[in-house]
Formats: C-alpha cells, structure tokens, sequence
C-alpha cells in the first residue's frame, strides 16, 4: 500500500513569488494533517482537514496561506506571497482515526526555501 | 498555549546501552500521547502510543512510561543500536481531540 506522498521534494524561489505543495494521503484516510518544522524547532501544526473540510486551521500562519482538498482526496497548501520566514520543510500526515486513537502517518516532507 | 518540553534536545548513547528520552507536557486533559522517531530526510514514523489510562507500555525494545501526576512522559529504548539514530519527537492529543502538539524533537546519537 503506498504511503503518504508529497510533491515538491524540495522547492526554491524567490521572495514575493507563490509556490503550491501537494499531498496524496492513504487511501482511505478521512483526515489529513499539514504540519511545518521550521529551523529543526518542533513540528508545528497548520490545520486539518476531515474528508474535504477543515476541521481546524487554527495553526495557519496568516491569509498568505491556502490549503484546499478537493474532493476530499489530495490536498494542496499553496504560498502567496512567500516570504523569508515561510522557509522549512512542511509536512503532510493522514490517519483513520477511530475509536479514539490513531497514529499519524507522515510523508517525507517538502522542503520550502525562501530566497 | 498548549506546549511540549523535552528536557535535552541531544543524547548520546554508546551502542548496546540503554536510551531515556523524556518529555513534559502541559496540558493535563490530554488522554492520548505517541512517539514518533525521525530520521534525516524522511516524515515522523510512529513508534508506540500510549493512554491516559495506562502508565507503561511495552513495544519491541522500545518502553513509553507516562506519569500524569507530573505531566511526563518518556520513551526508554532497549539495547541501542546504530538504527536507533534519529530525532524522537513526543506528541500529545490537543483539546480538540484529532489534533496532536509536538515537542522539538531529541536527537540521539549512537556511539560505536
């Protein structure tokens, strides 16, 4: 079964210009997660998505970023404008989650740098 | 806010020893912690998860203890090994109960 896919693996561009960064869950995983770890400090949460709605996007830095999640399928977290500060490697996560437990299970991160 | 402490954010162990990796919490309503191990260039990969209604819990050489009275939590590993290397995040379910904070991570460094 595949895992938790993410694209770009690693993206560099420019301050003020937009990137978008894509995660394919598991199939069958009902919530997706973005996370972002900036400069090796924890893994901060971004929001969370249950099917093709967000549950909580209380994590998002300010309006210069969008997740969407058509279908309830793949999502998208796009950047725009980026700045400085948007540098670090983002992290998507999807998990089952019933019965009140459910491990995380993440891909391998897309890696922003902000020139 | 919410937040998750981890004592050292560096450890190193020589190889066959035993490794403690430790974690404070600071929400006292959260019933549901995991450890996740990280290794460079790959996501978080759970490692074993735990309940607010247990205080042990054993995996393969690896042991999560949680003491709710102090809010801590740890990950003990058995007989460490060159694989074991990696960063050990602890997280804890948040208030909203599907959302988990995570901690800063502790690298652990196996010496030869």
């Amino acid at each position: 079964e595949a895992g938790v896919t993410q694209f770009p693996s690693h993206s560099v561009i420019e301050k003020g210009q937009t990137v978008t960064l894509r995660c394919d869950p598991i199939s069958g995983h009902d919530n997706l997660y973005w996370y972002r770890r900036v400069m090796g400090k924890e893994i901060k949460f971004l929001l969370h998505f249950v099917k093709e709605s967000k549950q909580d996007e209380s994590g998002m830095p300010n309006n210069r970023f969008l997740a969407e999640r058509t279908g309830g399928t793949y999502s998208t977290l796009k950047v725009q404008p980026a700045e400085l500060e948007d540098s670090g490697v983002y992290f998507c996560a999807s998990s089952l989650w019933k019965g009140g437990s459910g491990e995380l299970f993440f891909g391998e991160g897309s890696r922003l740098t902000v020139l | 806010g919410e937040s998750v402490g981890l004592h050292l954010p560096t450890l190193s162990v020589q190889e066959g020893d035993n490794s403690i990796i430790n974690c404070a919490y600071s929400n006292s309503a959260s019933d549901y912690f995991i450890w996740y191990k990280q290794e460079s260039g790959k996501g978080p990969q759970f490692i074993i998860d735990i309940r607010s209604n247990m205080d042990k819990r054993q995996g393969q050489r690896v042991t999560v203890l949680l003491n709710k009275t102090v809010k801590h939590l740890s990950l003990q590993i058995a007989a460490t090994q060159p694989g074991d290397s990696a960063v050990y995040f602890c997280s804890f379910r948040d208030n909203y109960g599907q959302n988990f904070v995570f901690g800063p991570g502790t690298r652990l460094s196996v010496l030869p």
